[in-house]
């Protein structure tokens, strides 16, 4: 079936626009999930969703990031006054609520990213 | 110290021999461990996952994991020049849903 899909999956931005980064999880997966991946290092958690609920925005870096997902599927990234700090690999994760003799699954399955530049 | 430790390498091993790509973590808590294999340029791709202690085995990887000493691992079999990629460990606590990821470490596989 169809995987999870980033648009788009490059951006380049100049310094204190607005930049929106959507992101299509595979269908059925209720828990979606944003990191941040800087060149060199692993992706760092940003927000994470149950169907529209925002569980968790412990990662976003600061009150320029914001995130939606009002219909509990497509989720926005919304970053404000793009600064070059935030040039890095946004990546959206969805995973599925499985369970198998009373253990539920976590594993996460990654979209193809969106190359975030600002110049 | 972060979370979960990896060294960054690189490791390179002959075709055909066995790489070993290790993890620490340093929370007790966390219940899962989550192998993601990543080429340059591309998103992490899921290899394999392990919750209980010792050895899971998928096709050419096994996942070992050991609780008491914070230690995770990955043995890739009869390496390929397919397998050169970056290796993330993640680890998963349970009471936040996300993944922690450590830098990853990059595997040579040579001819």
């Amino acid at each position: 079936g169809a995987g999870v899909s980033q648009s788009p999956r490059y951006k380049v931005a100049k310094r204190g626009q607005d930049v929106a980064l959507r992101c299509d999880p595979i269908s059925g997966h209720v828990s979606l999930f944003w990191y941040q991946q800087a060149l060199g290092q692993g992706p760092e958690f940003l927000t994470y969703f149950q169907n529209e609920a925002q569980l968790d925005k412990s990662g976003l870096p600061s009150d320029r990031f914001f995130a939606e997902r009002p219909e509990g599927s497509v989720s926005t990234l919304k970053i404000q006054r793009t600064q070059q700090e935030d040039s890095a690999v946004y990546l959206c994760a969805s995973r599925p609520t499985r369970t198998s003799g009373g253990k539920s699954s976590y594993e996460q399955y990654f979209g193809p990213g969106t190359r975030l530049t600002v110049t | 110290q972060k979370e979960v430790e990896q060294n960054s390498g690189p490791l390179s091993v002959p075709e055909g021999a066995i790489a070993s790509l290790n993890c620490t973590y340093s929370d007790r808590g966390s219940q899962s461990f989550f192998w993601y294999r990543q080429y340059s340029g591309k998103s992490p791709e899921l290899i394999m996952f392990i919750y209980s202690n010792g050895d899971k085995e998928d096709g050419r990887f096994t996942a070992q994991l050991n609780k008491a000493s914070q230690y995770v691992s990955l043995l890739i079999r009869d390496s390929q020049p397919s397998d050169s990629a970056t290796y993330l460990c993640a680890g998963f606590t349970g009471t936040a849903s996300k993944l922690t990821f450590g830098t990853g470490t990059r595997l040579q596989v040579t001819l």
